[in-house]
């Protein structure tokens, strides 16, 4: 059972524009919440990351959207640029354990 | 900060020959360490969790007797793929957490092909 819902799989975006990836997740332990970003052939890499006791975090271009009650959360990169694209994962864990539960990721592609 | 490295990056070796590839957290003490595999255009598989100083928890369907992890030290652990076969050709990535942190963080990844 997938822990984290993560759509869309793919997603193409112009130059400029707003990327908007989302997460869903039913185990209200979780207490969180970040985004990697992987180059092909790399290591995943911490993009940001939010805690449930704030709605909305931003860092530069890179913002996380949480509801709470939904149990949702979504990136949204504002001024996509080509080296954006990427492959890009959700995850959840709680404190109580080690294990983080990733979605299923996100193909970016950011067109010129 | 929170640099994690891993070698070798890229390896390849014959059928029935086994694998080493470390893990090694460069600038903080890792409490736990995590071992994943990532086939072409998919997600991360977690294949095993493990704490310094005790043994790997592996998860369902990993076989611990073909990769076997070691985590020595706060600073090191070790996969060794054994009797590698061509099914076992992926990447594989490490993780490193410090107890005192939050998150997981990355190494650069191995690609592991088996003629």
């Amino acid at each position: 059972q997938q822990q984290v819902k993560q759509s869309p799989q793919s997603l193409i975006v112009q130059k400029g524009g707003i990327s908007i990836i989302n997460c869903a997740y039913e185990n209200t332990a979780f207490d969180y919440f970040p985004w990697y970003q992987q180059f092909p052939g790399k290591g995943p890499a911490l993009l940001i990351a939010i805690r449930p006791d704030v709605s909305e975090k931003k860092e530069g271009r890179f913002t996380i959207s949480f509801n709470k009650s939904a149990k949702q959360f979504s990136l949204h990169i504002m001024d996509s640029q080509p080296g954006d694209s990427a492959t890009y994962f959700c995850a959840a864990s709680s404190n109580t354990g080690n294990q983080f539960y990733f979605g299923t990721g996100t193909s970016l592609t950011v067109i010129p | 900060g929170a640099v994690v490295s891993q070698h070798p990056s890229w390896v390849i070796c014959k059928s029935g020959t086994s694998v080493k590839i470390e893990c090694r957290s460069l600038d903080f003490q890792a409490t736990t360490m995590f071992w994943y595999r990532q086939f072409p255009k998919q997600s991360l598989m977690l294949m095993a969790t493990s704490n310094e100083g005790s043994k790997a928890t592996y998860e369902q369907g990993v076989e611990k007797d073909k990769f076997l992890i070691n985590h020595a030290s706060l600073t090191l652990s070790t996969l060794t793929v054994t009797s590698a076969h061509p099914e076992d050709s992926s990447f594989y990535i490490c993780s490193a957490r410090d107890g005192g942190l939050d998150t997981q963080y990355f190494g650069p990844g191995t690609r592991l092909t088996v003629l």
